[in-house]
């Protein structure tokens, strides 16, 4: 069955430096999504893609946040200069025409 | 401001008995309703989803849903020990576009007991 992956499973770095998380979502898939969750907090929205742009943003994702769909199947968030605060587990989905977002199993950032 | 609210539990089960899960929801606009599972560490898993008032069953699991209450609801029946893990409501707002971002509450911490 297809699924989701991301890379990598964890990521270490210090405050201040620039991380690069990857996705690849399901191959037929046309819409994609960055979540994050705090430890112990609910899973929050970041960002939708959409045919190679922004479609809607949360107020978290800020000018040190961006995402790219370099070629055909990867999907990547950045994060420019890392916040302690951006600690969290970072979730990629895609969904098809359908309503349904597929989540991958995450990418845990630890910032020192 | 979207609100999507959850008992957080623990609610404790025995093995075998129904656990109800129930979640309410502040936006009248809400199209359709996703129930996820999340195991400690990992990522959401979709368990079903609901999109019209009514009952929808899906195997041991039965997702309710009343727009007029904004309330939606899911019922895991025979419980099993695997049952155990967050249980997360996550409507999704707005026409069917291209955003279609998901909104989660806080999620319901089961516990079914041998």
């Amino acid at each position: 069955e297809p699924e989701v992956t991301q890379t990598p499973s964890h990521q270490v770095t210090q405050m201040g430096q620039e991380v690069i998380l990857r996705c690849v979502p399901i191959s037929n898939h046309l819409y994609f999504y960055w979540y994050r969750q705090i430890l112990g907090q609910k899973v929050e929205f970041l960002v939708s893609f959409y045919n190679n742009e922004i479609s809607e943003k949360s107020e978290i994702f800020d000018d040190q946040f961006s995402v790219e769909r370099p070629d055909g199947s990867n999907f990547t968030l950045k994060i420019r200069s890392t916040k302690l605060e951006d600690s969290a587990m970072y979730f990629c989905a895609s969904r098809s025409n359908t309503d349904t977002q597929y989540f991958g199993p995450g990418t845990r950032l630890t910032v020192l | 401001q979207k609100e999507v609210e959850q008992n957080s539990g623990p609610l404790s089960v025995p093995e075998g008995a129904i656990a109800s899960l129930n979640c309410t929801y502040s936006d009248r606009g809400s199209q359709s309703f996703f129930w996820y599972r999340q195991y400690s560490g990992k990522s959401p898993e979709l368990i079903m989803f609901i999109y019209s008032n009514g009952d929808k069953e899906d195997g041991r699991f039965t997702a309710q849903l009343n727009k007029a209450s904004q309330y939606v609801s899911l019922l895991i029946r025979d419980s099993q020990p695997s049952d155990s893990a967050t249980y997360l409501c996550a409507p999704r707002w707005g026409a069917e576009a291209a955003g279609n971002k998901l909104t989660f509450g806080g999620g319901t911490r089961v516990l079914v007991k041998p």
